[in-house]
């Protein structure tokens, strides 16, 4: 099984910082990761596909880097709405999930 | 607009079973692969099963293979998880999820996602 570890593990920034969230696969995935938005008591909401392609509909702010094993999502400039969970996950075999990043206001 | 709504969820104790739908709306259901994924209280997300447009490709996670069963009914737009021999590590609250495109087996981009029901399994 591939193994995902999301660093860090809470994050604590303010409206208008730039925001780093990395995960990294345990063998090279190629470009098959997934970014997910959860918001407390709601459903998980796709941010970014195969690495670096925006979900329809989702802001511009959001942006996926990385291929292999190393990969980020890069919030540009944090909204009163990005404060949530954000998940990781590979899609290149039998789906796994990293284990969350919180995103908190400073 | 897609909808996915979930219900069948509730209070079971250990070894009984539970049978959990998925009413999918807004989207031609039977061209999309569908998932289910779990989350515990306060903890992460695992995918649990998936099952193809058609029903010729299933997959299940280690952690309920041989006990869970996927299906769905395209004629009524529905999914299904059949979850036997249920355990105190199995409460979570079970999300179905769509595939992203269709006619794909094996692509594991979930969206959307439904509001999820709560499974709980205690004595």
């Amino acid at each position: 099984d591939i193994q995902m570890t999301q660093s860090p593990s809470s994050l604590s920034a303010s409206v208008g910082d730039r925001v780093t969230i990395t995960c990294r696969a345990s063998q090279s995935i190629s470009s098959y990761l997934n970014w997910y938005q959860q918001k407390p008591g709601k459903a998980p909401k796709l941010l970014i596909y195969a690495a670096s392609s925006l979900q329809s509909g989702v802001p511009s702010r959001f942006s996926g880097s990385g291929s292999g094993t190393d990969f980020t999502l890069t919030i540009s400039s944090l909204q009163p709405e990005d404060f949530a969970t954000y998940y990781c996950q590979q899609s290149y075999s039998t789906p796994r999930f990293g284990q969350g990043t919180r995103l908190e206001i400073k | 607009e897609v909808q996915l709504v979930e219900s069948g969820g509730g209070l079971v104790q250990p070894g009984r079973s539970l049978r959990l739908s998925c009413a999918a709306s807004g989207f031609t259901f039977d061209d999309y692969a569908m998932h289910w994924v779990r989350q515990a209280p306060g903890k992460g997300l695992e995918w649990v099963s998936g099952i193809s447009w058609n029903s010729g490709s299933i997959g299940y996670a280690d952690s309920v293979k041989g006990r869970f069963t996927i299906s769905r009914d395209n004629a009524k737009n529905s999914l299904y998880l059949q979850m036997n021999s249920l355990r105190a590590e199995d409460t979570a609250l079970y999300y179905c999820a769509k595939d992203m495109y269709d006619y794909i087996w094996g692509s594991y981009q979930f969206d959307p996602w439904g509001q999820g029901t709560l499974v709980t399994v205690s004595s």
